[in-house]
């Protein structure tokens, strides 16, 4: 089946950097790659996502670029702020009924 | 706001007891899928629903079950609870089958003692 490494597992940046957070997957079947931020007591929220025909997709300060040929994509978020804080998490799915498979999460910390 | 809702959102139960938790879906939404999130850990994918029956399911043992209603509002039963169950379960709806958005709700915490 699908395996999702993602690292750092813990990033810590000052207000106002850049954060960049990254993911390899092991099934080239693959060809979707959401990324979810998850706050303390609540669910994950979507925040971005990328299909397999696409290498880089921008939503305000939030990107991401994917690699299908290395067979790793990334998170990217410029202007980091304090909400930014929280654990996100990258996930990949081939599609159909398998359901996503999940990396272990990156706790983002945002120093003021 | 997600509009995926989810009840209860706590609850504590004995080891080998049976639980049942419940998931209202998205407006519009004809897929939902349920994942156990362990402490520290991502969510794992137990099963998907859609058009009322399961079709799809992650490594999971049989006593993981689970059921669709016309209304496409979903349960997940789990059966002679151990310890290991413990964890945050959470539902995700999707308006179809296959490689589309997920929407989570804000899961139920369960706790087995």
């Amino acid at each position: 089946g699908e395996n999702v490494e993602q690292h750092p597992s813990t990033l810590s940046v000052q207000e106002g950097d850049s954060a960049v957070i990254k993911c390899t997957y092991s099934d080239s079947a693959s060809n979707y790659f959401p990324w979810y931020k998850q706050e303390l007591g609540k669910g994950p929220q979507l925040i971005i996502d990328i299909r397999s025909n696409v290498g880089e997709k921008k939503d305000q300060r939030i990107a991401v670029t994917l690699n299908k040929t290395a067979k790793h994509f990334s998170l990217h978020i410029t202007e980091t702020q304090p909400e930014d804080s929280a654990v996100y998490f990258c996930a990949a799915s081939r599609g159909g009924a398998d359901g996503l498979t999940f990396g272990k999460g990156t706790h983002l910390i945002i120093q003021p | 706001e997600t509009g995926v809702t989810q009840s209860p959102t706590h609850l504590i139960k004995t080891r080998g007891q049976q639980v049942t938790l419940r998931c209202s879906s998205q407006s519009g939404h004809n897929t939902v899928s349920w994942y156990q999130q362990a402490l520290g850990q991502g969510p794992q994918f137990i099963f998907q629903y859609y058009r009322e029956e399961e079709n799809g399911r992650g490594n999971f043992p049989p006593r993981f079950s689970g059921l669709q209603f016309p209304n496409y509002s979903s349960e997940l039963n789990v059966n002679a609870l151990e310890l290991d169950d413990s964890a945050l379960y959470l539902c995700a709806s999707s308006s179809e089958t296959g490689v589309t958005e997920a929407f989570f709700g804000q899961g139920t915490r369960l706790t087995v003692v």
